[in-house]
């Protein structure tokens, strides 16, 4: 059981350069979702998705996008690569978070660490 | 305000210490809670639920006060290997189609020593 596999682990990037980060997971949880972080500091949320075609946006969201056309996969897609996206970027996927569903923790993939240069 | 407080610490203690964490609230529309284990450079790991009743795993305990909109974390018999970055999870409603979605605290640095 893989869990949330996310590639690729390390990467450089040039200021205005595009990148997509790739995100998948085989434990069939409706929930998705994309966090920065940043040296000495939490988590913070880019974007999520509560299903197949349904995404929307967290605290961070400028200057990515997402989208999410399989319960599997959600890329998060970088346009022009900025030196304040230097990042650590983890993905992490839950079951539904409301109702009897409320106690559902998150699973993480290993990170990707991203710099700008 | 932000939405999910935590003392960032260090926290630093010998061990065999009992040394115990406070994370702070913001929405009363709440609905579940957790502790994460963070490693330095790594994955965040989940540590355990926080229930309203309280609950306890081996060395650690989690409570809940709703009415005061805290949760807290207590490690007894500090080992060196409990050294981490702890960070508290919020589910935190009021979203469309009954979502809570995961809001996280900043964390607290707990140093295990000798």
């Amino acid at each position: 059981n893989a869990g949330v596999t996310q590639t690729p682990k390390f990467r450089i990037l040039k200021i205005g350069q595009s990148m997509t980060l790739q995100c998948t997971q085989d434990m069939n949880h409706n929930y998705m979702y994309w966090y920065r972080q940043d040296p000495g500091m939490g988590l913070k949320l880019i974007y999520y998705s509560v299903g197949a075609g349904i995404t929307d946006k967290g605290e961070v969201p400028n200057g990515y996008n997402v989208s999410r056309s399989t319960t599997e996969d959600f890329p998060l897609r970088l346009e022009l690569a900025a030196p304040s996206q230097t990042s650590v970027y983890f993905c992490a996927s839950s079951y539904a978070t409301g109702g009897a569903y409320s106690n559902q923790p998150q699973h993480f993939g290993d990170g990707t660490r991203l710099s700008i240069l | 305000r932000k939405e999910v407080e935590q003392d960032p610490g260090p926290f630093n203690v010998p061990e065999g210490a009992t040394v115990a964490f406070n994370c702070t609230y913001s929405n009363s529309a709440s609905q579940s809670f957790f502790w994460y284990r963070q490693d330095c450079r790594k994955e965040p790991k989940l540590l355990m639920s926080v229930y309203s009743s309280g609950n306890e795993d081996g060395r650690f305990t989690a409570q809940l006060n709703r009415a005061s909109q805290y949760i807290s974390l207590l490690i007894r018999d500090s080992k060196l290997s409990d050294s981490a970055t702890y960070l508290c999870v919020v589910n935190m409603g009021g979203l469309s189609g009954g979502s809570y979605i995961p809001t996280f605290g900043r964390g607290t640095s707990l140093i295990v020593h000798p």
